[in-house]
């Protein structure tokens, strides 16, 4: 029944490495998003896609790279992963004005 | 461009007591308005939404904010809090960055602790 989720939860890799984390919404909304939250709590957005296309990036890195295989899913690919990286990401969708965040993935890069 | 700013990053208050969360925002026309409840390794919660009409907007958990133009604000308030409402609370700001795109600009939090 969960709207939002997320996997993995948490997500512990060394430098350099490339990993994914994976998103999926079952309440049939045509958007979805990528925000990042850092160690202050502070919440940003990075991605927002509609219908698959990408309408939102806010000047993230190219070392991070959505991709949405379908209306449902929006997963994020990273890159060299650097120690910076390390943050709880939030996927969110919506259909028209609200927001529905999922549970968060908490990356900690060594 | 638009912005949130909560002053406060830290509120105690004792179990009963009332609650008032401030957020200013700063957006170039009408303001999508939203607060946000962040338990502890959890995600956020949508609490209440303004988009217009009447100022005085009622939430879930008994939860109530006031949108005031004037003051470019928009409060979260409860009249006798919860140790469950023991949380991290986000207002945001939002407008349609075309179609159904809506871009959320977050405050910066206020963690609330609540004494029994």
């Amino acid at each position: 029944d969960t709207a939002v989720s997320q996997t993995p939860k948490y997500l512990v890799t060394q430098m350099g490495n490339d990993k994914s984390i994976k998103c999926e919404q079952n309440l049939g909304h045509d958007t979805m998003y990528w925000y990042k939250q850092d160690s202050k709590k502070f919440l940003k957005i990075m991605f927002s896609y509609n219908n698959k296309e990408l309408i939102i990036n806010e000047t993230v890195p190219n070392r991070f790279s959505p991709k949405s295989p379908d209306k449902a899913h929006l997963n994020l690919h990273i890159n060299s992963l650097e120690l910076g990286d390390s943050a709880v990401y939030f996927c969110a969708s919506s259909y028209g004005d609200t927001q529905y965040f999922g549970p968060g993935t908490r990356l900690t890069v060594l | 461009a638009q912005s949130v700013t909560q002053p406060d990053i830290h509120i105690t208050v004792s179990e009963g007591a009332s609650l008032e969360l401030r957020c200013n925002y700063s957006y170039g026309a009408t303001p999508y308005l939203f607060w946000y409840v962040q338990s502890p390794g959890q995600g956020l919660q949508l609490l209440l939404k303004y988009f217009s009409g009447d100022t005085l907007v009622q939430g879930i958990k008994g939860f109530e904010a006031e949108f005031k133009r004037s003051q470019s604000s928009f409060n979260l308030r409860k009249p006798s809090v919860h140790w469950s409402d023991a949380a991290e609370y986000f207002c945001a700001v939002g407008g349609n960055s075309g179609g159904s795109n809506y871009k959320l600009t977050f405050g910066k939090g206020t963690l609330l602790t609540v004494n029994p």
